[in-house]
């Protein structure tokens, strides 16, 4: 069984350029996490997904950041427009779905680091 | 929103000797607590987690005891190795909402 997988592991762009990062969850698993991690601090969460659902995006910029996970192929998250402070590692997670059971272990994708010169 | 906020920022101990890492949460409905595991360039990993409805875990030299009422819960390593190196996140989740709420990280050293 692939444990989370992401695409790219490195990513390098120009101001104003877009970035697309691709987030493909363990085999069983309905639910996505998308976190950022900047460099020397802890992960934040941006947005929890379900297949062809935005859960909580609550912790995802308004402006140019947007997140999806389609019913065919990995969850996108998508920065238009890249700045310098969008550099980061953004790490992925997914999670089984269990009607009303407990929460279930998140489990981390080994992360797409972006650079944005 | 939760806020998690985690101690020491920075824990460098003797190998053999125990470390401890502390959190405080703020919403008193969070009811799962994890912690993870994070190598440099690597991604985080969980070592241990614990429910509200146990006060203790234990898994080999890696223990986690949560007070529900004072609302922090700490990581304990006993007997470390240098292998135990590495950057801990304690994090907290409410309910089915599953986001969870990392604290900063702690960066334990452990001197050979």
């Amino acid at each position: 069984n692939a444990g989370v997988m992401q695409n790219p592991r490195h990513l390098v762009r120009r101001r104003g350029q877009e970035a697309r990062l691709r987030c493909s969850p363990m085999k069983g698993h309905s639910h996505v996490y998308w976190y950022r991690q900047l460099p020397e601090e802890g992960l934040k969460f941006m947005v929890y997904l379900q297949k062809e659902n935005i859960i909580d995006e609550s912790g995802m910029p308004k402006e140019r950041f947007s997140a999806e996970f389609p019913k065919e192929g990995p969850s996108i998250l998508r920065i238009q427009q890249v700045v310098r402070g969008d550099s980061a590692a953004y790490f992925c997670a997914s999670s089984r779905s269990r009607a009303g059971g407990p929460q279930e272990e998140q489990f981390f994708g080994p992360g797409t680091r972006l650079t944005v010169l | 929103g939760e806020n998690v906020e985690q101690h020491p920022s920075t824990l460098s101990v003797q190998e053999g000797d125990s470390a401890v890492i502390k959190c405080t949460y703020s919403d008193s409905a969070s009811n799962y607590f994890p912690w993870y595991k994070q190598e440099l360039g690597k991604r985080p990993q969980l070592i241990i987690d614990i429910r509200s409805n146990v006060g203790e875990k234990k898994d080999q030299r890696i223990a986690v005891t949560l007070n529900k009422t004072a609302k922090h819960f700490s990581l304990h390593i006993t007997e470390t190795q240098p292998e135990d190196s590495a950057v801990y996140f304690c994090a907290a989740s409410i309910g089915r909402d599953y986001k969870l709420s990392f604290g900063a990280g702690t960066t334990v050293t452990v001197r050979a």
